[in-house]
């Protein structure tokens, strides 16, 4: 079945530790998107790619990293200096052009806690 | 002020009222409008785009307000498996001619028996 995968679905990190979620897409975009979801909030861009080898930082990359080295593939580095990890993050891809809305697609999320 | 903002309720509905939920955007210049279902920890699913002569899919209706800047949804007939969060969100050309979607907090919907 076409769509995204994000692993692990719930992931617990000790303060000062680096972790890596994964992102996959098997859909053919070349767009892909991490969003950060808070309690109660809407979601926060993190960063995009619009394309292999390139990506942008969102509104809060801070504290964050991603590489986009295949098309399929868009991880995200939740780095020690991001002061506030514990969230739910969201991976999202789409066709170019976006968003008309109908092209984007998300994946079922990740839940990262800080102990 | 956010870019995107909605009441983030919750509204409490008795089964078979009806519900609407605004949602106000700052950037003039935002372009494409939706609104995104969201049950409890999962991700948001696309309920159905916004345009400006209004749509209706069922028992959902959206309109858009560019003058006021503002966009709805109005839940006729609430049932049950009404009950999520519905987040509004807005394109904004983010560095260059890709538009980025931005969200709004969204509102807790709970359509009570």
């Amino acid at each position: 079945d076409g769509g995204i995968t994000q692993s692990p679905k719930y992931l617990f990190r000790k303060e000062g530790q680096n972790v890596t979620l994964s992102c996959e897409q098997n859909l053919n975009h070349d767009a892909m998107y991490w969003y950060r979801q808070d309690p109660g909030q809407g979601l926060r861009l993190i960063y995009y790619s619009q394309i292999v080898n390139d990506f942008q930082k969102g509104d809060i990359a801070e504290g964050y990293s991603v590489s986009r080295e295949k098309k399929e593939s868009f991880p995200l580095t939740v780095t020690s200096a991001q002061k506030n990890p514990t969230a739910f993050y969201l991976c999202a891809s789409s066709t170019p052009g976006l968003p008309s809305g109908n092209t984007i697609y998300f994946g079922e999320g990740s839940w990262l806690t800080v102990v | 002020r956010k870019e995107v903002e909605q009441d983030p309720g919750p509204f409490n509905v008795p089964e078979g009222a009806t519900v609407a939920f605004n949602c106000t955007y700052s950037n003039s210049a935002s372009q494409s409008f939706f609104w995104y279902r969201q049950d409890c920890r999962k991700e948001p699913k696309l309920l159905m785009s916004v345009y400006s002569s209004g749509n209706e899919d069922g028992r959902f209706t959206a309109q858009l307000n560019r003058a006021s800047q503002y966009i709805s949804l109005l839940i006729r007939d609430s049932k049950l498996s009404d009950s999520a969060t519905y987040l509004c969100a807005v394109t904004r050309s983010y560095g260059g001619a890709t538009n980025k979607l931005i969200f709004g907090t969204g509102t807790l919907l709970a359509v009570q028996p």
